[in-house]
This record gives structure tokens, C-alpha cells and sequence, in this order.
């Protein structure tokens, strides 16, 4: 079975420029989860959507990042414009969540984005 | 507020054992995972506690008391792939309703011969 699908795997931009990450999850899973991971900060929840609608984005660091799901099978996040303290690895994750919201189960996680801004 | 504390590095001799803790103090406790990530990769799922007591896999088991806000992960027989990074995250409910972990900072671990 396929895991969660993230790509670019590798992304390098300039100050300024906008960023597009990509996720699919994992099929059937309906609670999808968008992280950054820093050495400073370690692993950060950003947004997390459940049943394609974002159910806690308070880890969103500002308006320059915003969050989509516009089908259980897809999800991107952006970061317009980008500055060099975004450089991290961005994670999605999902899992099976058959509470409504209510039963975070086990998260498995994609191989992550590294993006790096100059 | 929610604060999760686990030791930055560890070092271990492999086919030992090693014993990782985990403290925590949030609001809303409802469960505790541990997670390995080896450098450059992802997390990956290793164990879940949410009664009090220990929680055996294989080589690995987790303990969970919660009534001191405690875990530790327990690794046996150590082998050298087992060096990586180790995270305790905490499930907790938020004043919304809805579950989400919060990550500690992690252990990193290394197994040399």
C-alpha cells in the first residue's frame, strides 16, 4: 500500500517567491495533518482537517501560510511570499479517525518536504 | 499550558538496554505515543499507552503513569539501527473538543558497538 505521498521532496526558493507543498494521503484516512520541524522547534503542528475541513489552524505561523484540502485525496500548503525562517522540513501526516474529530489515532507520516530559502 | 520533556541525547552500547523518560504536564491528557525517526527520514509509529502500566512490542515497551505525568521507552538488545531520534507526543483535548499531539523535542540516541 502506498503511504502519504508528499512532493517536491526537495525545495529551494528565494526570499519572496511563493511556495507550493503537496500532499496526498493515505487512501481511506480522513484526518489529514500538516507539520514543520526545525532544529530550534522541533515538530510543530501547523493545521490539521478532518473530513477535508480544517478543524484547528492556530500553529499556522501567519496570513503568508495557508492551508487546502480540497478533496479527501489532496492537500496543499503555501507559503506566499516565503522568508528564510520557513526553511525547515514540512511533514503531512493522516490517520483513520472514526470519532469526528474526537479520537486522534496513530499518524503516519509522509517522507517530508525540506525547503530551504535563501 | 502543555510542556513535554524528554533528555536531548543518550548514548548506549549495543545489546543493552536503554530507558528513555518522558515528563509531561498538559491539560486534557488523553494518551501518549512514541515515535522513532531516524536522520532525514520521517517519523514512524511505535507505541501507544493511554491506561497506566507497560505496553510491550518486541524489542520495545512503553510505560505510562498518569497520574505523575510520566512515560519512558524502553529499548532491549540495542542494535545499531536503532540509533535515531525518539519522540514522546502527547494526545491532548483541546478546549474545542478535538484531540491533536503535541511533540516533544526528542531524544537522540546513539547505539555504538
Amino acid at each position: 500500500d502506498a503511504g502519504v505521498i508528499q512532493s517536491p521532496r526537495h525545495e529551494v526558493t528565494e526570499m519572496g517567491q511563493e511556495v507550493t507543498l503537496r500532499c496526498k494521503p493515505i487512501s481511506g484516512h480522513n484526518s489529514l495533518f500538516w507539520y514543520r520541524q526545525t532544529m530550534m522547534r522541533g515538530l510543530e503542528l501547523l493545521i490539521y482537517f478532518n473530513n477535508n475541513v480544517p478543524i484547528d489552524d492556530s500553529g499556522m505561523p501567519e496570513d503568508r501560510f495557508s492551508a487546502k484540502m480540497p478533496n479527501a485525496s489532496f492537500s496543499t500548503l503555501k507559503i506566499q511570499p516565503s522568508e528564510p525562517r520557513d526553511s525547515a522540513v514540512y511533514f503531512c501526516a493522516s490517520s483513520l479517525d472514526t470519532s469526528g474529530g474526537q479520537g486522534v489515532k496513530t499518524q503516519y507520516f509522509g517522507p517530508g518536504t525540506r525547503l530551504l530559502v535563501l | 499550558g502543555q510542556n513535554i520533556d524528554q533528555p536531548t541525547e543518550m548514548t548506549a552500547t549495543e545489546g543493552a538496554i536503554v530507558q528513555i523518560n518522558c515528563t509531561y504536564q498538559t491539560s486534557g491528557f488523553n494518551g501518549l505515543f512514541w515515535y522513532q525517526q531516524h536522520a532525514g527520514e520521517a517519523p514512524t509509529f511505535l507505541s501507544y499507552n493511554v491506561l497506566d502500566g507497560l505496553e510491550e512490542k518486541g524489542r520495545f515497551s512503553s510505560f505510562l503513569s498518569r497520574s505523575k505525568g510520566y512515560s519512558y521507552l524502553l529499548l532491549k538488545e540495542l542494535q545499531m539501527k536503532d540509533s535515531a531520534s525518539y519522540l514522546c507526543a502527547v494526545r491532548a483535548r483541546s478546549s474545542g473538543g478535538y484531540n491533536k499531539l503535541i511533540f516533544g523535542a526528542g531524544t537522540r540516541l546513539a547505539v555504538h558497538p
